[in-house]
């Protein structure tokens, strides 16, 4: 099944304790990206990737890193989590930045 | 001016009626347009893609672009209770940059 997966679905931990979330794609896609979504805000896009090893900022990437080792692998990285980092996040891929994307479902994160 | 603009809703519709869902956007280079669904505690999926003016429909969906007034809109026929869930507006702009709207919330009564 055609899939993007993350992992873990939930999160609680606290403030300044580094955190990984992990995302995979099983489509061959060249694009991934990592969005929060919060109320009121909508979906904004923190770091994206066009293709292995090569990775951008998007809207709001402060606090976070990511890399892209691998075609299908692109993980969120909070090296020291924030209150303020409390999100619904959604790792997403596509064939190129401006197509359809297809949205894994989702990790909620609760910073203490 | 946000980017791509949405009214936040809740937009209520009785079940069989038409729901109606607009986006308008600023960027007038944009290219593709997008709407997606999300249901409550899901992840966006996408129901329709638009990137020429006029309409495209598929099935009880139909998508209506206008690039002279920028805007995109969504009719939904024959509403129905499982239709209820917020619409997203997606538009691909400059350097292929794909910005979302914050999404309507459609409520079918029944």
């Amino acid at each position: 099944e055609a899939q993007v997966t993350q992992n873990p679905r939930y999160l609680i931990t606290v403030t300044g304790k580094k955190l990984t979330v992990t995302c995979s794609q099983n489509m061959n896609h060249e694009y991934m990206s990592w969005y929060r979504q919060d109320p009121g805000l909508g979906l904004r896009q923190i770091y994206y990737s066009m293709n292995v090893e090569v990775t951008d900022k998007g809207d709001v990437p402060e606090g976070y890193k990511v890399s892209r080792k691998e075609k299908r692998n692109f993980p969120l990285i909070l090296e020291s989590p924030s209150p303020n980092q409390t999100s619904l996040y959604f790792c997403a891929s596509g064939f190129s930045r401006g197509d359809e994307q297809f949205f894994g479902p989702g990790t909620r994160l609760t910073v203490l | 001016q946000k980017e791509v603009e949405q009214n936040s809703g809740p937009l209520s519709v009785p079940e069989g009626a038409i729901a109606s869902l607009n986006c308008t956007y600023s960027d007038r280079g944009s290219q593709s347009f997008f709407w997606y669904r999300q249901y409550s505690g899901k992840s966006p999926e996408l129901i329709m893609f638009i990137y020429s003016n006029g309409d495209k429909e598929d099935g009880r969906f139909t998508a209506q672009l206008n690039k002279a007034s920028q805007y995109v809109s969504l009719l939904i026929r024959d509403s129905q209770p499982s239709d209820s869930a917020t619409y997203l507006c997606a538009v691909t702009g400059g350097y292929q940059k794909v910005t979302f709207g914050i999404g309507t919330k459609l409520q079918v009564i029944p």
